[in-house]
């Protein structure tokens, strides 16, 4: 159980286009959802954090107008990339939570690549 | 300030041998510390998790250790295998608002 799916698994899109990631749980009913970056060869650095129904919460440094986050469902979480650009080419990972004190589990990651 | 540092950055052992890749912490309050497994390209796998009063974890031929005191831990690999290359990261919870915090990883090769 707990399985966590992302789509797509790898998207090139044009500088100034933007680029929408789903996160879903398939077994289980996320209450919370985590979006992650990663650059090659660092660690993953946390985003944003999202609760159904309510709004994301950015951490510092993250601009909430460009990477919005959309947590609709308690198995759907939506993170979208507006006007994207070169550098924010990379790797994005979600993960979900029954509750915030479990255990995370993580999606396989989004291959983000801006031209 | 809340930091988690992995040693060795990376390692190359041979197949079959063991190795031991280290973590030091400074999270405080504590609550749990969590080792992940990375392949290149995928999400992490979660492999073990150990609260305050535990102090080894097995998973397979992955032991994790925790000595709380000391605010040390180790994942130790037994026979290694070529699958076992990838990045291994340690991650520590915060007490209280269960924020993780992340280490930079180590990053492990197997050769044959």
């Amino acid at each position: 159980g707990a399985v966590v799916s992302q789509h797509p698994s790898r998207v090139i899109c044009k500088s100034g286009t933007s680029v929408k990631i789903e996160c879903r749980s398939l077994d289980f009913q996320a209450t919370t959802m985590f979006w992650y970056r990663q650059f090659p060869k660092q660690s993953l650095m946390l985003m944003a954090t999202s609760n159904e129904g309510s709004k994301a919460t950015y951490e510092q440094g993250v601009e909430k107008d460009k990477f919005l986050i959309n947590h609709a469902s308690l198995t759907l979480s939506t993170l979208t990339v507006t006007s994207a650009h070169p550098e924010d080419s990379s790797f994005y990972i979600c993960s979900a939570t029954r509750t915030s004190a479990e255990t995370q589990y993580f999606g396989p990651g989004t291959r983000l690549l801006v031209l | 300030k809340n930091q988690v540092e992995q040693s060795p950055q990376s390692l190359i052992i041979l197949e079959g041998k063991n190795c031991t890749l280290q973590c030091n912490y400074t999270v405080s309050p504590f609550s749990n510390l969590r080792w992940y497994k990375q392949d290149t390209g995928r999400g992490p796998v979660s492999l073990t998790i150990m609260t305050f009063s535990e102090n080894t974890k097995s998973n397979g031929r992955y032991t994790a250790t925790l000595d709380a005191d000391t605010k040390q831990s180790s994942l130790h690999i037994t026979a290694s295998q070529l699958s076992d290359s990838a990045s291994y990261i340690c991650v520590v919870s915060e007490g209280g608002n269960y924020q993780l915090i992340w280490g930079a990883g180590t990053k492990l090769i197997i050769k044959p």
